[in-house]
């Protein structure tokens, strides 16, 4: 089946760095897709990708659908304490419909 | 506001019961989704549906019963079949199948 690799699976670092994480297939996509999931809640959509090479970003956030579409990276600039929280690639397509998930990422920011 | 609504947020299951977790959206979405999601693993699909009166199976489907009834409604039924059903269970649901999915907040369910 489909599976996503997600790195790094945690992260530390102090209030006011950047970020960086990226998901990796085996397979291609048509759609990636990133989430921010905090404790005891639902994931929260934060950008949708739907081409190739496609940069898109909301906020501090950017995120990019690679040229191969086996992959895609999400940057967070100027981090703040609030940024905390697991998140999550997903992707669709490959002849199915389904989300794949990524098992996340899990951010600390130290103040 | 529009939304997705699962109830209830904490949940306890005695051995051998099944319990029912309800899932509530006005967004007219048409598909709506159930996943399971375990401490540090990504969210794995245990069934879905696309309209009214039809739904599928996903990749953990056994133990797992759904219906859906009407549009706004897709409750999720863990029955005595399932062994290992302690975990953050998790609905969605997107205006097609294939759009982006919106989640719930969820309702962690845990053995007696």
């Amino acid at each position: 089946g489909q599976q996503l690799n997600q790195s790094p699976q945690s992260m530390f670092i102090q209030e006011g760095e950047d970020v960086s994480m990226n998901c990796t297939s085996s397979s291609i996509f048509n759609t990636w897709l990133w989430y921010k999931q905090d404790p005891g809640e639902g994931p929260v959509l934060l950008i949708a990708l739907y081409k190739a090479g496609e940069l898109t970003s909301n906020g501090r956030l950017t995120a990019q659908f690679g040229i191969t579409r086996k992959d895609s990276f999400l940057n967070i600039s100027a981090s703040i304490p609030s940024d905390v929280g697991i998140y999550f690639c997903a992707g669709q397509g490959g002849g199915s419909e389904k989300l794949v998930f990524g098992k996340g990422t899990k951010l600390t920011v130290n103040p | 506001d529009g939304g997705i609504t699962q109830s209830p947020k904490y949940l306890f299951r005695k051995e051998g019961q099944n319990v029912t977790l309800s899932c509530e959206q006005n967004l007219n979405h048409d598909a709506m989704y159930w996943y399971r999601q375990d401490p540090g693993q990504g969210l794995r699909l245990i069934y879905y549906s696309q309209i009214v009166n039809d739904f599928q199976k996903g990749d953990i489907a056994e133990g797992y019963s759904v219906s859906r009834e009407k549009k706004e409604s897709f409750p999720l039924t863990v029955t005595s079949a399932q062994k290992n059903p302690t975990a953050f269970y998790l609905c969605a649901s997107s205006i097609l199948r294939g759009q982006p999915q919106h989640f719930g907040d969820g309702t962690r369910l845990s053995i007696l």
